[in-house]
């Protein structure tokens, strides 16, 4: 299994400013996936991360707001930006490898709130 | 369109009683994966259980299992002998396995929330 530290794990933002969460991996993935979990609810996927290139938006979800870069196969990161209250979420990454039983694998989250 | 639905919102259950979450699934694909994974406070997410479509036995971890019925395309989580930790927010996932159309994304049901009381 994969371990996942995501930083940080809990932030407090005014409106209208932007936030930087990272994702390590203790080994190389294939995959690298961005979630939006507001709370109580179920997990909305934001974006596939693809390492070398523009990552890939869910419907609803664009570049703008949510810049992703994936330097290499053990990093990401996801910005936030201009945000609003309606961004108050959990945010979490997950990581999978093809061909290893489809296992995802995910990270603490973090624990956005925006005042 | 491929959709997981959970029907249960909240479900409790007195501790070393049994207990069984039902989860149904709508894919046209025949070659896929079944997932519960767990929710606690910590809001970590964490494995629980996985089964492969192609296979007939249910799996089995421990004190949980899963009753997996492809042509009903449902898959339940039976906890016996639940215990206060296992209180959670429990999330039923599908994926289809890899191939020229598939994308590795989870797709998720909308989640029980399960209480477990002394």
């Amino acid at each position: 299994s994969a371990v996942i530290s995501q930083k940080p794990s809990r932030d407090i933002c005014q409106r209208g400013t932007s936030l930087t969460i990272q994702c390590q991996v203790d080994s190389q993935v294939t995959m690298m996936f961005w979630y939006r979990q507001q709370p109580g609810q179920s997990l909305t996927l934001i974006a596939t991360a693809n390492q070398g290139s523009e990552a890939t938006y869910e419907s609803g979800f664009v570049i703008d707001k949510f810049p992703i870069s994936r330097p290499n196969l053990t990093f990401s990161t996801l910005t936030v930006s201009n945000m609003s209250p309606e961004d108050s979420s959990i945010y979490l990454c997950s990581v999978s490898n093809r061909g290893l039983n489809n296992e995802q694998f995910f990270g603490p989250g973090t624990r956005l709130t925006v005042l | 369109a491929q959709t997981v639905t959970q029907s249960q919102p909240e479900m409790s259950v007195q501790e070393a009683e049994t207990v069984t979450l039902s989860c149904t699934y709508d894919t046209s694909e025949n070659n896929y994966y079944l997932f519960w994974y767990k929710q606690p406070p910590s809001r970590q997410m964490i494995l629980v259980i996985r089964q492969e479509a192609y296979k007939q036995q249910n799996a089995t971890e421990n004190r949980f299992s899963v009753n997996f019925q492809k042509a009903a395309k449902s898959f339940s989580l039976k906890i016996s002998d639940s215990q206060l930790g296992d209180t959670a927010m429990y999330f039923c996932a599908f994926i289809t396995t890899y191939g020229s159309s598939n994308t590795g994304k989870l797709i998720f049901g909308q989640g029980t929330t399960l209480q477990v009381k002394p």
